[in-house]
């Protein structure tokens, strides 16, 4: 499968305990994007990675979430502390970077779905 | 603040139909607009993506418009069928150094009756 993948598919964890997630991205992409969808409503936007740098982050993201891309390839969204209302579904897509010869078209994974008691 | 509105938020119709589902958004400098599927419980499935350049672009049933200077896009869906049942998103692109990322509406909820 050369789609973007997501791990874990399902977390359940009790609130105040730390989660993280994985996503490994479409090899030849070097952009990837990380969203929070709750239910009823489109994925919001929380960071994204350009190679290994981080370029841009969501007043969304606060200081409990943090999210690396240590070698450019994949990325790991890390949520401290957690609260009920961190319970999402958690997206990650990749990309490549939009240039004239590339429409910038993102692909995503399967989500993260994360529930704190 | 709201930047892409899709309307209807629902929508139920017989096999068969012909439907559109449209998508506003208030920003017309954007680099591409994306129309998703998404099936409950999954990730996101691209449909279609135009380019900014670009007025529409078809896949089998599907065709999608883009009208940048009214901030409209629709989603065509020619003959329904059952399996065409579930949540429709549309997303617009931007590329700049003050923000790159998709921003997405809210969805229609679609639901094709055998």
């Amino acid at each position: 499968d050369t789609g973007v993948s997501q791990d874990p598919r399902h977390k359940i964890t009790k609130r105040g305990q730390n989660v993280t997630f994985r996503c490994d991205p479409i090899s030849e992409h070097n952009r990837l994007y990380w969203y929070r969808q709750t239910l009823g409503q489109g994925p919001e936007f929380l960071t994204y990675f350009q190679n290994e740098a981080q370029l841009e982050k969501s007043r969304l993201l606060s200081d409990r979430f943090s999210a690396e891309r240590p070698k450019g390839s994949f990325s790991t969204l890390e949520i401290q502390r957690t609260e009920q209302g961190d319970s999402a579904m958690y997206l990650c897509a990749s990309s490549l970077a939009p240039r004239p010869r590339n429409t910038g078209e993102l692909f995503f994974g399967e989500g993260s779905r994360l529930t704190v008691l | 603040k709201q930047e892409v509105t899709q309307i209807p938020a629902a929508l139920s119709v017989p096999e068969g139909e012909n439907l559109v589902l449209n998508c506003s958004f208030t920003d017309s400098a954007i680099y591409n607009l994306q129309w998703f599927r998404q099936d409950p419980g999954k990730g996101l499935t691209s449909l279609l993506l135009i380019q900014s350049s670009q007025r529409e672009q078809t896949s089998g049933r599907l065709n999608a418009s883009l009208d940048k200077s009214s901030g409209r896009s629709t989603l065509y869906i020619a003959a329904s069928q059952p399996g065409d049942s579930a949540t429709y998103l549309c997303a617009f692109f931007k590329d700049e150094t003050s923000g790159s990322r998709l921003t997405f509406g809210e969805g229609t909820q679609l639901t094709v009756n055998p």
